[in-house]
């Protein structure tokens, strides 16, 4: 009963060139979360998708970011022509449900930290 | 414009005494506020919760309070152990269309001395 999977869990780019990352929620969750974490900060919500379809991107950079979640295969979040400001811990979560009652469910990776030179 | 703050940015604590975690928040349309906790290189893990039509919940060890009049929560922790030292974070999210949006503190970096 594997939990949220990330992938990379690090990754270090140069500046100008892409970065993906990947997550695959857990089994039976369909609504997948990203969040970003600066140094020293809080987790700042980013985007919230479910299968084939971006719900809210209220919180993702208006450029260079972007994120899918495929009928088959993880959810991935796209950074183009990465700066150093970017560096930070991307985290995804996944829950059964956007309900209210189901908040607390909500289920964390361990993250995926980007590095950028 | 931060509208969940955790001010103190560590809290020290002996084994077997209480911690006290507080976290403040300005949106008055917050209505239910959770409490994760993080390992180094881990992700967040959900630990207690609370709705605003609540004052106080309780889970074990951990008893999260909340005051409504001074936006203001705490999780209290006792008796602590050196296991519970981590990072915790406090999250708020408000009534709407919006409520699986999680906004968070800075964290507060709890060690629990032995």
């Amino acid at each position: 009963n594997a939990g949220v999977m990330q992938n990379p869990r690090h990754l270090v780019r140069r500046r100008g060139q892409e970065a993906r990352l990947r997550c695959s929620p857990m089994k039976g969750h369909s609504h997948v979360y990203w969040y970003r974490q600066l140094p020293e900060e809080g987790l700042k919500f980013m985007v919230y998708l479910q299968k084939e379809n971006i719900i809210d991107e209220s919180g993702m950079p208006k450029e260079r970011f972007s994120a899918e979640f495929p009928k088959e295969g993880p959810s991935i979040l796209r950074i183009q022509q990465v700066v150093r400001g970017d560096s930070a811990a991307y985290f995804c979560a996944s829950s059964q449900s956007a309900s209210r009652s189901n908040t607390g469910e909500l289920f964390f990776g361990e993250g995926s930290r980007l590095t950028v030179l | 414009d931060q509208q969940v703050k955790q001010n103190s940015p560590s809290l020290s604590v002996q084994e077997g005494r209480i911690s006290i975690l507080n976290c403040d928040y300005t949106n008055s349309m917050f209505d239910y506020f959770l409490w994760y906790k993080k390992y180094p290189a881990e992700g967040p893990t959900f630990l207690i919760s609370i709705s605003s039509i609540k004052d106080k919940n309780e889970d074990g060890r951990f008893t999260v309070f909340l005051n409504k009049s001074a936006k203001h929560l705490s999780l209290h922790i006792v008796p602590s152990q050196p296991g519970d030292s981590a990072v915790y974070f406090c999250a708020a999210s408000a009534l709407g269309d919006s409520s699986y949006k999680l906004i968070f503190g800075s964290g507060t970096r709890l060690l629990v001395r032995p």
